[in-house]
């Protein structure tokens, strides 16, 4: 139990578009999920709280209106990359926990994002 | 601030030895501490949690509130355990260290 998926697993963009990326836990409900970024041979870097049916909190230095969370239903957040560019080529990871305040993470298989 | 840290960015040991991944925590009210795993291009999973107190693969990991530690532990490192290794520290808004990349050679 406790699997959370992401789609897409790579993509690949132009400067200036936008990109989406889906966070789903499948056999569980999450009411709270979060997101990071991922540096090659670096730690997890938490972006943002991503709450279902409320705004998502964004930790400091993260742009909000660069980095997207929708968390519409108890299943599915979203994350939209708006007007990407080559520094935000990295690798997002989402996470689920089935216990939204507390205990431990689910880990989606990461979206490896290039931006050209 | 809560704040994890995790002194040794890489740990080198050879088949067979003991292995301890050091985690330590700063912050107030009941710590909620967990290890997780992540095998080379793989997702990072759980291994061990505290209030757990058991053993996954050999690993085992205990809260010291004295000494503000978490630390991870085996007697007898394998091959299949190189990968790298994150300690959390899990109140509502979660806190990494920054990892140790554990390598064993046979």
């Amino acid at each position: 139990g406790a699997v959370v998926s992401q789609h897409p697993s790579w993509v690949i963009c132009k400067s200036g578009t936008s990109v989406k990326i889906e966070c789903r836990s499948l056999d569980f409900q999450a009411t709270t999920m979060f997101w990071y970024r991922q540096f090659p041979k670096q730690s997890l870097m938490l972006m943002a709280t991503s709450n279902e049916g409320s705004k998502a909190t964004y930790e400091q230095g993260v742009e909000k209106d660069k980095f997207l969370i929708n968390h519409a239903s108890l299943t599915l957040s979203t994350l939209t990359v708006t007007s990407a560019h080559p520094e935000d080529s990295s690798f997002y990871i989402c996470s689920a926990r089935t216990d939204g305040s507390s205990g431990p993470q689910y880990f989606g298989p990461g979206t490896r994002l290039l931006v050209l | 601030a809560q704040r994890v840290t995790q002194p040794e960015k890489l740990l080198s040991v050879f088949k067979g030895a003991p292995v301890e991944l050091k985690c330590n925590y700063s912050y107030s009210g009941s710590p909620e501490l967990f290890w997780y795993v992540q095998y080379s291009r793989q997702r990072l999973q759980l291994l061990l949690r505290h209030i757990s107190r058991e053993s996954i693969k050999g690993f085992t990991a205990d809260l010291n509130k004295g000494e503000t530690s978490f630390h991870l532990k085996k007697p007898f490192a394998q091959e299949e355990d190189s990968a790298m290794y994150y300690c959390e520290g899990g109140s509502y808004i979660p806190t990494f260290g920054r990892g140790t990349s554990l390598i064993v050679h046979p």
